[in-house]
Order: C-alpha cells, then sequence, then structure tokens
C-alpha cells in the first residue's frame, strides 16, 4: 500500500547510457514533480506535472524527457548520462496544486561511471 | 523566485535539549509552511506544517512559529532524542503554479 513508489531504487550506469524512473502515486493527488538531489543534500525540482500537463520545467538539460501517461504516474527518462547526472531522484505528489504538502517516493540512486 | 535559507546550516545538541531551526523567505505571498524530515538514506517527510492565518502550531514535541511581517518561521523540537537526528527542510509556498523552493537543509545531531 506505498503511496508513492519509485523503480529502480539503484542504478548504476554508464556514460553515454539512456535509462529510464518510473513513478506512480496511488493516493490519488493531481500534482507529480522530479526533484533532483545532489551530494549536498540540495532537493531542486526539475519537473511537476499537474493532471498529465506539464507546468514545471525547470532549466534542465533536454536529456531529461518526464513523461506521464495518466495522474498517477510520472515516469524519467534520461538520455546520454553524464558523469554529473549521479544524484537521488526523488518523486512526490501533493494534493492541493503545487505546494501542498508533499509525498515523496523513496528515491533512485542513480550512479554514472 | 523565492529566496529560501535556512539556519543554522548544522545543530548539535545533547539528548534532552532544545532544538530551534530557522527559516527565512522572500516572498510575501507565501502562505504555506512546512517542515521535512529527511532521515539518513530515507525520503523527506512532511513533518508539520502551518498556514498563514496561523501563528503556531504543535504536535507533541514538535511546533512551528510563524512571523509573517518578518517573513521567517522556525521548527521547535524539544526533549529531542536520538532518532531526531536528521537533515530537516522548510518549503515555503504561495500557492497557484509557483515552484517550491527548499531551504538548504539543517543537518542536526542529537547526541546521546
Amino acid at each position: 500500500d506505498t503511496a508513492v513508489s519509485q523503480t529502480p531504487k539503484y542504478l548504476v550506469t554508464q556514460m553515454g547510457n539512456d535509462k529510464s524512473i518510473k513513478c506512480e502515486q496511488n493516493l490519488g493527488h493531481d500534482t507529480m514533480y522530479w526533484y533532483k538531489q545532489d551530494s549536498k543534500k540540495f532537493l531542486k525540482i526539475m519537473f511537476s506535472y499537474n493532471n498529465k500537463e506539464l507546468i514545471i520545467n525547470e532549466t534542465v538539460p533536454n536529456r531529461f524527457s518526464p513523461k506521464s501517461p495518466d495522474k498517477a504516474h510520472l515516469n524519467l527518462h534520461i538520455n546520454s548520462l553524464e558523469l554529473g547526472d549521479s544524484a537521488v531522484y526523488f518523486c512526490a505528489s501533493s494534493q492541493e496544486g503545487l505546494g501542498g504538502g508533499y509525498t515523496f517516493g523513496s528515491g533512485t540512486r542513480l550512479t554514472v561511471v | 523566485g523565492e529566496n529560501v535559507e535556512q539556519h543554522p546550516s548544522t545543530l548539535s545538541v545533547q539528548e534532552g535539549d532544545s532544538a530551534v531551526i530557522k527559516c527565512t523567505y522572500s516572498d510575501s505571498a507565501s502562505n504555506y509552511f512546512p517542515w521535512y524530515k529527511q532521515e539518513l538514506g530515507k525520503r523527506p517527510q512532511l513533518i508539520i506544517d502551518i498556514r498563514s492565518n496561523v501563528g503556531e502550531k504543535k504536535d507533541q514535541r514538535i511546533a512551528v512559529t510563524l512571523n509573517k511581517t518578518a517573513k521567517h518561521f522556525s521548527l521547535h523540537i524539544t526533549e529531542t532524542q536520538p532518532e531526531d537526528s536528521a537533515v530537516y527542510f522548510c518549503a515555503p509556498f504561495s500557492g497557484g503554479y509557483q515552484k517550491v523552493t527548499f531551504g538548504t537543509g539543517t543537518k542536526l545531531q542529537v547526541i546521546p
């Protein structure tokens, strides 16, 4: 009965590869997000979707492409992975549009070697 | 965009003492003020929040106080326990489709 689930939990891959992270929420929330947490623990928003519509697209390289097939799912595809992409990626959802209390997924630790 | 600062960046307290973390923001339209706790290797979790029409909210050992005039809000933890050791984030929000900016985090260490 996990509220926000992400897969995979760990991802180790070589530079230049393409990888995807999947996220699903069963809370009935309308808004979902991708956040990146670097080694210094800063949480930086990457994308936000409301009812499958992209509403926030931060200054993120276009190698990152989110997709929301429905309001319960938000996936993140990353092309041509670089060393600097290594981080923990968190999916989150909220009920009250942007800024209501977030429920985070367990995170995906991406390591690019 | 919103400027959000947290102080201190690290805090060590003896078990049983109190801890206070302050979050300063720039957007006077902010009306929702949450605090998140992130234990090592885990996800951030909402622990307490407050709306702008309330000055203080308490939940057992944790409380949040808001000073809208001065544009800051604080997390108070009393009778700290080792399990309170974590990184704490604030994330003030003004509503609508503005992005949420998280504070830079405060690492709290409770020494047994």
